[in-house]
């Protein structure tokens, strides 16, 4: 079945760059996910990509797609205090048997910025 | 501002009571979605909800659940007799258009005791 993946917890310092990964399983065309959870808060939609694209740009946040590696990437450039929050990596398969509409998500990782 | 609106905000129920969690969309929308998050864990699907009627459903979303959509507005979950592992964030989304998108409203914290 699919399965999403990402590391638990990432520091950085005010100002430099964050790159959150993420690896997902599933081999069918795919739309990728990047949410973002402040506390208390609900789940942001920040950006999506097809499993066709290798590059989307949105101001300061950048995803990146190895698709020979499922690998995903959400690059935030000039990191800042307010960035801090638990970002979430999803993808939702199409096509192929799978489910379609539902969105798979990974565990979170937890963003610190330090000033 | 989000796209849902959902109540309450924190639901705190003995075992074996029946909650209803409300979702209140905005904008006049027929595509919704119900996930949970069990604290530490990953956000799981539940069910989804087109015309009113259940699209798509999970393992999770067994005889105990339902959903609906009784007054054309308000789209409900209902828990009819709950566990404590039924203790978990409750989100609701609404599809956007061509369901590429999911927005999510901000959770009900349900706490069974």
């Amino acid at each position: 079945g699919e399965d999403v993946e990402q590391s638990l917890f990432l520091s950085v310092r005010e100002g430099d760059s964050s790159v959150i990964n993420c690896t997902y399983t599933d081999s069918s065309s795919t739309y990728l996910y990047w949410y973002k959870q402040e506390p208390g808060a609900g789940l942001q939609l920040l950006t999506y990509i097809f499993s066709n694209m290798d590059m989307k740009q949105d101001q300061r946040l950048t995803v990146l797609l190895n698709k020979k590696d499922k690998h995903l990437s959400l690059r935030i450039a000039d990191t800042q205090t307010g960035d801090s929050a638990i970002y979430f990596c999803a993808e939702r398969p199409i096509g192929g048997g799978g489910s379609q509409g539902n969105l798979i998500f990974g565990k979170g990782t937890k963003l610190s910025v330090k000033p | 501002e989000p796209e849902v609106t959902q109540t309450p905000s924190h639901q705190v129920t003995q075992m074996g009571q029946e909650v209803i969690l409300r979702c209140v969309p905005i904008s006049n929308h027929l595509y919704f979605y119900w996930y949970r998050q069990i604290l530490g864990q990953k956000v799981e699907f539940l069910v989804s909800f087109y015309n009113n009627e259940i699209s798509e459903k999970s393992e999770i979303f067994d005889d105990q659940f339902s959903v609906e959509r009784p007054d054309g507005s308000n789209f409900t979950l209902k828990i009819r007799s709950t566990k404590l592992e039924d203790s978990a964030m409750y989100f609701c989304a609404r599809a956007g258009q061509g369901r590429t998108e999911a927005f999510f409203g901000q959770g009900t914290r349900l706490t069974v005791v």
